[in-house]
């Protein structure tokens, strides 16, 4: 069955310092991939996604994330993170075939102090 | 366009009891996803709806069922509520395909069980 690893569960930066935070799925097969992310008191809203192509995506709000194949990776970076970037996030998976459903990690609770 | 809305937004029940749970998909979408979010599991997926049929059902018992209408509106029941139910549950639409297709989420309706 799919599932999908989000190693850092609580990360806590101050304002200006680089993020990264890992996701690692388990499918052998074709796969979507995507970061959600949840503000305080907001809807889950998508950040980025990866389908096919350039392997290095951009999202909204600085955010980035690289589609490392070999070692079922789908990384979210940002370079230099602000108050406002305090939220939840979730990487998820599909798999772009019959199943339709998205798969995700459990989350990172990111709390970035001013 | 207007998002995805569910209704209503909080809830409190008691053991035993079933409740109803309505989401109202973006406009032109016809795909709508339930997700039950709690701190110790994540996010769940439900069950996914497409043209009034449920094409995929996640792991859930029996009690938790759903259904879509002609105008992609979707509910979802549980039936028999356990203190466990207690969740945020999400609805997510998206035009066709949620492996390919960008998921939009609602605000969640906020379910407790006492």
């Amino acid at each position: 069955a799919q599932s999908v690893s989000q190693h850092n569960h609580h990360v806590i930066l101050s304002e200006a310092a680089s993020l990264e935070l890992g996701c690692n799925y388990s499918y052998g097969g074709t796969v979507n991939l995507f970061w959600y992310v949840q503000y305080p008191g907001q809807h889950l809203q998508l950040l980025l996604k990866y389908f096919s192509g350039d392997p290095l995506v951009k999202g909204i709000k600085g955010f980035e994330a690289e589609f490392i194949k070999s070692k079922f990776s789908f990384n979210l970076r940002k370079p230099s993170v602000q108050w406002s970037d305090t939220a939840e996030y979730f990487c998820a998976v599909t798999v772009n075939t019959g199943f339709q459903k998205l798969v995700f990690g459990t989350g990172t609770r990111l709390l970035v102090s001013p | 366009k207007a998002g995805v809305t569910q209704t209503p937004r909080y809830l409190i029940k008691t053991r035993g009891q079933q409740v109803t749970l309505s989401c109202s998909p973006i406009s032109g979408h016809r795909s709508v996803s339930w997700y039950q979010q709690t701190p110790g599991q994540g996010l769940q997926f439900l069950f996914e709806y497409f043209s009034e049929t449920q094409r995929n059902k996640g792991n859930f018992p029996g009690r938790f069922s759903g259904r879509q209408f002609s105008n992609s509106r979707s509910e979802m029941n549980v039936s028999t509520l356990e203190l466990g139910d207690s969740a945020l549950y999400l609805c997510a639409s998206s035009f066709q395909r949620p492996s390919t297709d960008t998921q939009y989420f609602g605000p969640g309706t906020r379910l407790t069980v006492l």
